[in-house]
């Protein structure tokens, strides 16, 4: 079975500081990773994945996460966090093993940045 | 929340009652998939179809039923065997010519209230 953790429920961080959201998964295969963002009463926006190659990638609005395959982790970071970041924070894995096409997603951390 | 619309926004729904909820996506995507939304612990899949009249279950499909008669449409009924639906719902959609590492999008949700 595939699953997801993200060990905090809220991250507090001063504006223009560098910010961390972690996530931690577990997969029989090779996993594919996800974060999405949702702010309050709305869908999830898609920020990045990983799927293969290059640890670290890019995606969205200056956010970036490094996938550890040894640590069974997919951090998302950004060097300097805005008040408007300030939302909900989900990670989610797909293995193929498992023949599973949908997400499994963590229970979410929310971002609070202090102006 | 690209081409995925979802109505209405607010669903009362009376005990006994079965309503539907309705998610429509005009990106021309093979899968759409239905999560449930509940504070605390992520996201839960509900329902989900690769092609059109084919679905499968989730993880919580009880007191759920579904229908795929178009490609762009995936209706969902919660029905009176659901004795807790007050929750946020979430219709999503994928491009199937990646399986697994296709990158599914969301609607804006619904959130249905129990009078």
């Amino acid at each position: 079975a595939q699953s997801v953790a993200q060990p905090e429920d809220q991250v507090n961080v001063a504006e223009g500081n560098p910010l961390t959201v972690k996530c931690t998964y577990s997969v029989s295969g090779n996993p594919y990773l996800f974060w999405y963002v949702q702010y309050p009463n709305r869908g999830l926006q898609f920020l990045l994945k990983y799927i293969t190659g290059d640890n670290l990638v890019k995606g969205s609005y200056g956010f970036e996460a490094e996938f550890n395959k040894s640590q069974t982790s997919f951090h998302l970071k950004k060097p300097s966090a805005l008040v408007s970041d300030s939302a909900l924070y989900f990670c989610a894995v797909r293995d193929w093993l498992t023949g599973r096409r949908a997400l499994t997603f963590g229970s979410g951390t929310r971002l609070q940045v202090q102006p | 929340d690209g081409g995925i619309t979802q109505s209405p926004k607010y669903l009362f729904r009376k005990e006994g009652q079965n309503v539907t909820l309705s998610c429509e996506q005009n990106l021309n995507h093979d899968a759409m998939y239905w999560y449930r939304q509940d504070p605390g612990q992520g996201l839960r899949l509900i329902y989900y179809s690769q092609i059109v009249n084919d679905f499968q279950k989730g993880d919580i499909a009880e007191g759920y039923s579904v229908s795929r008669e178009k490609k762009e449409s995936f209706p969902l009924t919660v029905t009176s065997a659901q004795k807790n639906p007050t929750a946020f719902y979430l219709c999503a959609s994928s491009i199937s010519s990646e399986p697994y590492q296709e990158t599914q999008y969301f609607g804006p949700g619904t959130r249905l209230l129990v009078l």
